[in-house]
This record gives structure tokens, C-alpha cells and sequence, in this order.
């Protein structure tokens, strides 16, 4: 079975400095790996997909991502941050095979951008 | 514009009072699947559908119902045995084939308790 943790519940950080969101999953197999956003009263709304292409994933607004096997991490960056970036981002892993798309998300980690 | 529509934005249920909440899509896609989302606790599966009259229960169906008559709709009904149903309620469509299969989500209606 697939998961997905991400370390942190809560990361604040101030505008114009970089953004590290951490995710590392857990699967028997190489897996696809998503990052959603969330808007605060939003629904989600993908933001990048690893899918066994490149190692080095990039994303709308800015964001990427980089799966690494063999620290079995999909951690989220940013260069610099800015204040529409205040939201609620969840690592996702979708199932390993089989026709339904049950997702298995992380937590979630809130990201704080003050002035 | 192609989306999905959840109606209403805000619910508000009595006690021993069944609500319902509407999900349409007219992005043509063949899966759709309710979550529930609660504060740190990301988001869980209730019901999924695949396809037209046909869906399967998730981690947390007890105390929900749903129905799929239509392609393009896949309602959510509370019922009066879900004892704790304040929380904020995502639908979400996909086409429903592939492991890179990219659920796409509603704006969420939030139900509270009276």
C-alpha cells in the first residue's frame, strides 16, 4: 500500500524568501506523486505530477518539485514566496494500479506568508 | 466554462434532519468521488462512483448515501445516522483510467450542525 507524510502541519515564511513544503511517501513500487493547493473555502487544485518522467517536476505559480527514490521524498519549492501563496498544500499518491483513482493525501501543510 | 458546480456553498442541518448536497460536472468525465475534509486531517473518501449507476463505499461511508443516475451528477445525501457531519464537502470528477488519472474538485460546501 501506498502513503504519503508530509513533516510539517505549518510552515511560515516571509515574502520574497523560498519555500520548502516536505513530503516523503512510502510505496513497493516507483509511484506517481501529486501536489494539490488549496485556496482557504477552495476546492484543490493540482499543482504538479511526478510520473516517472523527469526527476525535476514543475508546477503553475512558480512551484516544483524534485523525486528523489532514495530518500523516498517529493519535497515542494519556491524560490521566493509571494502573498497569494497562502494556502493549504497536500502531497498525494494516487493507487497503484487498478482503474479507480482512490487518492491517498497527505495531511496537509498550511503555508503562512507574512510581509 | 467546464468545471464542477457543488451547490449550496453553505448547508446547515437539524438534528435528525437527511440534507443533500449537489455535484455536477459537465467536463464529460466518467468518475466522480465525495471527500470529506476536517482540520488536520486532510481528506477522506466517502463514496466513488465510475460509472453511471454503479458506485462503491470509501473509508468513511457510514451515515452518507449517494445515487448516479446521471453522468454528470452525483449527489450526496447525510443522513440523520451520520452523528458528526460538520465538516466541509468536496466532490471531485476524473476521467477514471490510469495510474496518472487527475481528479479535478468543486469549490466544497460547508455543513454545519443547528
Amino acid at each position: 500500500a501506498q502513503s504519503v507524510t508530509q513533516l510539517d502541519s505549518h510552515v511560515s515564511v516571509s515574502e520574497g524568501t523560498p519555500v520548502l513544503l516536505r513530503c516523503n511517501y512510502s510505496s513497493s513500487y516507483s509511484p506517481s506523486l501529486f501536489w494539490y493547493v488549496q485556496h482557504p473555502n477552495k476546492g484543490l487544485q493540482l499543482l504538479l505530477k511526478y510520473t516517472s518522467a523527469a526527476t525535476l517536476v514543475k508546477g503553475i505559480n512558480g512551484f516544483e518539485a524534485e523525486f528523489k527514490k532514495s530518500e523516498t521524498s517529493f519535497h515542494l519549492t519556491k524560490p521566493s514566496a509571494h502573498m497569494s501563496d497562502a494556502a493549504e498544500y497536500f502531497c498525494v499518491v494516487p493507487p497503484g494500479s487498478g482503474t479507480a483513482s482512490k487518492l491517498t493525501f497527505g495531511t496537509g501543510t498550511r503555508l503562512q506568508v507574512t510581509l | 466554462d467546464g468545471g464542477i458546480t457543488q451547490s449550496p456553498k453553505y448547508l446547515f442541518r437539524k438534528e435528525g434532519q437527511n440534507v443533500t448536497l449537489s455535484c455536477e460536472q459537465n467536463l464529460n468525465h466518467d468518475a466522480m468521488y465525495w471527500y470529506r475534509q476536517d482540520p488536520g486531517q486532510g481528506l477522506r473518501l466517502i463514496y466513488y462512483s465510475q460509472i453511471v449507476n454503479d458506485f462503491q463505499k470509501g473509508d468513511i461511508a457510514e451515515g452518507y448515501s449517494v445515487s448516479r443516475e446521471k453522468k454528470e451528477s452525483f449527489p450526496l445525501t447525510v443522513t440523520s445516522a451520520q452523528k458528526n457531519p460538520t465538516a466541509f464537502y468536496l466532490c471531485a470528477s476524473s476521467i477514471g483510467r490510469g495510474r496518472e488519472d487527475i481528479q479535478y474538485f468543486g469549490a466544497g460546501t460547508r455543513l454545519s450542525v443547528l
